[in-house]
């Protein structure tokens, strides 16, 4: 089976330009989780949805960024206007909800490598 | 919400050395996660923990989950050149499939 699908996986911009990151979950999974990850901060949790629906983006840096999960094989990560703090390696993660009182393991993908000049 | 300390940030030992890290935490924890990052790649899940006292092991992988819940560890038996990479806990605060809590990592690195 194919795992967690991103897109692109490296992406070079100037500030101001408007970004989308793409990702595709794994067939079945129900819950998607957007992460960045930079040397200073680790990988910080961004948002993330289930069923499609988003139920945390406190972790979303400023109103630049923007999250979208249209069905349960797509979503979207975007930034506008992008700046070079923004660089950073952003991945997508999914993981499927079996039994409520249990946390389920996450799958991540390759991520993206986004440099902002 | 919670945070969990992860220490040390960086290890270097010889091929064939043992090799352990801490996940600690000053609130008690429902659950631990532990992942594993090659240089160049994504997260990988390794194991998770979640009844207080526990000890999993996985060939020459250790885990443990502190009797207190607060603490954690991972330790490698006689390390390879596989094992390169950063190893990092996660935690839950909530339940379910909420996001995770990374810790900053341990980074392996070996000397053949």
């Amino acid at each position: 089976d194919a795992g967690v699908i991103q897109s692109p996986r490296h992406e070079v911009t100037e500030m101001g330009q408007e970004v989308t990151l793409r990702c595709k979950p794994i067939s079945g999974h129900n819950s998607l989780f957007w992460y960045r990850q930079t040397m200073m901060r680790g990988l910080e949790l961004l948002i993330y949805f289930n069923n499609n629906v988003p139920i945390d983006d406190s972790g979303m840096p400023e109103d630049r960024f923007s999250a979208k999960m249209p069905n349960a094989s797509f979503s979207t990560l975007k930034i506008q206007p992008s700046e070079p703090r923004d660089s950073a390696v952003y991945f997508c993660a999914s993981s499927l909800l079996a039994y409520s009182n249990r946390v389920a393991e996450q799958y991540f993908g390759p991520g993206t490598r986004l440099t902002v000049t | 919400g919670q945070q969990v300390m992860q220490i040390p940030q960086y290890q270097h030992v010889q091929e064939g050395e043992d090799f352990t890290t801490y996940c600690n935490s000053s609130t008690t924890l429902s659950n631990i996660q532990w992942y594993k990052q090659r240089p160049g790649g994504h997260p990988v899940f390794l194991i998770q923990l979640v009844k207080s006292g526990e000890v999993k092991k996985q060939k020459r992988l250790t885990f443990q989950f502190g009797e207190a819940k607060k603490n954690s560890s991972l330790h490698i038996t006689a390390t390879q050149t596989t094992d390169v990479g950063t190893y990092f806990c996660a935690l839950c605060s909530g339940g379910g499939a909420d996001g995770l809590t990374f810790g900053k990592g341990t980074h392996l690195i070996i000397q053949p």
